[in-house]
């Protein structure tokens, strides 16, 4: 069964540092979702993106938050520089148009 | 923000037993989903409910949707040990948008 994948799982930062997240889809999905879930939260929406676009990227802080999905496939979610609120899972997802989305496992974010 | 709000905010059985989650949005939907999310893992989608139909089921779920009270509830029956994780609902953000708006979630503990 297809599923989307993330790497890295785990990522232990120093505050200022920069990191990177990435997620491959799954084949066929035009849309791609990046979500942060705080501990105890529910997952909320960083950016999606349709194929290669933005489409949404209202609540992404975009002064150290920055994605890019270069070929409309796989995509990078990038902090620079880290900080200590920023320690929070990432999860990735995508979907077909106006269907479920599936989500990765997603990649655990600590920022010292 | 978050649109949808889930009900309880924990709730805790023995194996076999039903559990019921109610869900609580604010603004017109198109449709309403389900997902579930093991202890630092993705999550997972369960049940996706059209603005349109009324009960769905698959398996041991069931969901519900009142559109005229915002509401939706999912129930799980005959509930087993590895039923154990947060569900939550989901909204999409209406306008013809697939953005998600996630509530809180429900942490439900089934004790064998």
């Amino acid at each position: 069964e297809a599923e989307v994948a993330q790497s890295p799982r785990y990522k232990i930062t120093e505050k200022s540092q920069a990191v990177a997240f990435w997620c491959d889809p799954i084949s066929g999905h035009a849309t791609l979702y990046w979500y942060r879930q705080i501990l105890g939260q529910g997952p909320e929406l960083l950016v999606q993106f349709q194929d290669e676009s933005v489409v949404d990227d209202s609540q992404l802080p975009k002064d150290r938050f920055s994605a890019e999905r270069l070929k409309g496939v796989d995509s990078t979610l990038k902090i620079q520089p880290a900080e200590l609120g920023d320690s929070a899972m990432y999860l990735c997802a995508s979907s077909q148009r106006g269907n479920e989305q599936f989500f990765g496992p997603g990649t655990r974010l600590t920022v010292l | 923000s978050q649109q949808g709000e889930e009900d309880p905010q924990a709730l805790s059985i023995q194996e076999g037993e039903n559990a019921t989650m109610n869900c609580s949005y604010k603004t017109s939907i198109n449709n309403l989903q389900w997902y579930r999310q093991n202890s630092g893992r993705g999550l997972v989608h369960l049940i996706l409910i059209r603005s349109n139909e009324r009960e769905k089921h698959s398996g041991r779920l069931r969901v519900t949707l009142d559109t005229s009270k915002k509401s939706s509830s999912l129930l799980i029956t005959a509930s087993r040990a590895a039923d154990t994780a947060s569900y939550f609902c989901a909204t999409d953000a209406g306008g013809g948008s697939e953005k998600l708006v996630f509530g809180k979630g429900t942490k439900l503990t089934v004790n064998p």
